[in-house]
Formats: C-alpha cells, sequence, structure tokens
C-alpha cells in the first residue's frame, strides 16, 4: 500500500516557471524525503525534511512540511528542460525495530518544455 | 565513491524460471533494500537487510526472498516466475545508525520481463 498520493499526477510547464508538487501521507513519520526519477531508471534523492522541521531549501528546490495536515510540497523554481522526471515523495516512519523502509508515493511526472 | 551497483540491468525470463538479481551497496553501508516498481503498483517494498539480517520485509508471497552476505552484498531470488513480476527492481543501501536517519542511494536497477 502506498502511504503518500500526491498531486498532481503530471505536470507540464514551460521553462523557466516554477514547479509546485503536493504529497499526502497518513501515519506519523520520523522524516520525508523526495526523490526523482528519470525514465524508468534509478531514483535520485533530492531532500529530506524531518518531522520537526518545517521548510528545507537546497539549490532551487524547496520543501515544506505540515505534520498537523500530514503534507509536504515540493517547489522546484526557474525549471529547466532537465528537470523533466517523475517525482516522488517517500517517507519514513523509522521504527527501528522496522529497519530501513520506504513508502512512496505514486510519483508527479513533471514535464519542462523548452 | 563508487555508487550502488546492480547486475544484470536487463533480463528476460520465461514463466515457471527462477531469477536471482544482485545489489552491491557503496561501501560501508549496511542496509540494503529492495523495491518493486510497476506500472500498476508503483514503488513497493519487498525488504530490508542490515548486517546479514532481514529486518523487515513487505507484502509479496513467498516466492520472493532475499539474502545479505557479510560483505553487505544482496541478491533477491524470485522463483516460478509469473508475467505479473515483470517490474524494475531497485536496489538501494543506506548508512544509518540509530539516532541518524538518512536518505536511500539507488541503483539504476534490473528491468525484469517475464514472457
Amino acid at each position: 500500500s502506498q502511504q503518500g498520493e500526491e498531486d498532481p499526477q503530471a505536470l507540464s510547464i514551460q521553462e523557466g516557471e516554477n514547479a509546485t508538487m503536493n504529497c499526502s501521507y497518513k501515519t506519523s513519520i520520523n522524516n520525508l524525503q523526495w526523490y526523482r526519477q528519470n525514465s524508468g531508471r534509478g531514483l535520485v534523492h533530492l531532500i529530506l525534511i524531518r518531522s520537526n522541521e518545517r521548510e528545507k531549501h537546497s539549490g532551487r528546490l524547496r520543501v515544506t512540511l505540515d505534520t498537523s495536515k500530514k503534507s509536504s510540497s515540493l517547489l522546484i523554481t526557474a525549471s529547466r528542460a532537465a528537470d523533466t522526471a517523475s517525482y516522488f515523495c517517500a517517507t519514513d516512519t523509522g521504527v527501528r525495530a522496522a529497519g530501513n523502509k520506504l513508502t512512496f508515493g505514486g510519483g508527479t511526472r513533471v514535464l519542462v518544455k523548452p | 565513491k563508487a555508487g550502488v551497483t546492480q547486475t544484470p540491468r536487463y533480463l528476460i525470463k520465461t514463466r515457471g524460471q527462477q531469477v536471482t538479481l544482485s545489489c552491491s551497496p557503496i561501501s560501508g553501508h549496511r542496509s540494503v533494500s529492495w523495491y518493486q516498481q510497476t506500472p500498476g503498483q508503483g514503488l513497493q517494498f519487498l525488504f530490508e537487510y542490515f548486517s546479514e539480517t532481514q529486518r523487515n520485509k513487505g507484502n509479496f508471497p513467498g516466492r520472493f526472498s532475499g539474502r545479505q552476505f557479510s560483505n553487505s552484498r544482496s541478491e533477491m531470488n524470485v522463483s516460478t516466475l509469473e508475467l505479473g513480476d515483470s517490474a524494475l527492481y531497485l536496489c538501494a543501501s543506506s548508512l544509518r545508525d540509530r539516532s541518524l536517519w538518512g536518505e536511500a542511494f539507488f541503483g539504476q536497477g534490473t528491468r525484469l520481463t517475464v514472457v
């Protein structure tokens, strides 16, 4: 089962525009992570935000986390054609006995048109 | 540092056969997780190993199994393949201790096609 649901499922924007995607989850988390995947290849880690953080920046990426609403958003500013990919949120419930286990959302497919 | 290496990259198997996929984690990472990705079900957790012990298992039938060796390399095996097992299988390694929750590093995946 998927912990996170992402919205929208697909997004098409022009180069230079901002892209925003949202993720909702169901259970308490220790952290929430965002990953990028290009054309069915491996996932690349983008950013991790801990449950006690509300906002985090990394380059052109901005992530927010609202634990009261169990939701997160990823903003990519000044998008480039190379940002075309699928973006996934993943939650880590962090129960030590359960080991490492990420539960992924369904992903948002982003197309950046030159 | 070398990344996570998965072999082979592509596989075509026939229904009823079995398959073994391999994953070499980043040096020093003791946790290895496996995920299955399909268009219909998305990314689903298969299992995770840490220091040769399976710590968690996803909701998959017993045909899916895995193991981890003393050098942290991991293999997963799928027996009696079914058409629905066609998927991209992703391996991830992680450096985690009891207090630090870090990111996972993924390999490029093994694309398995069952015909």
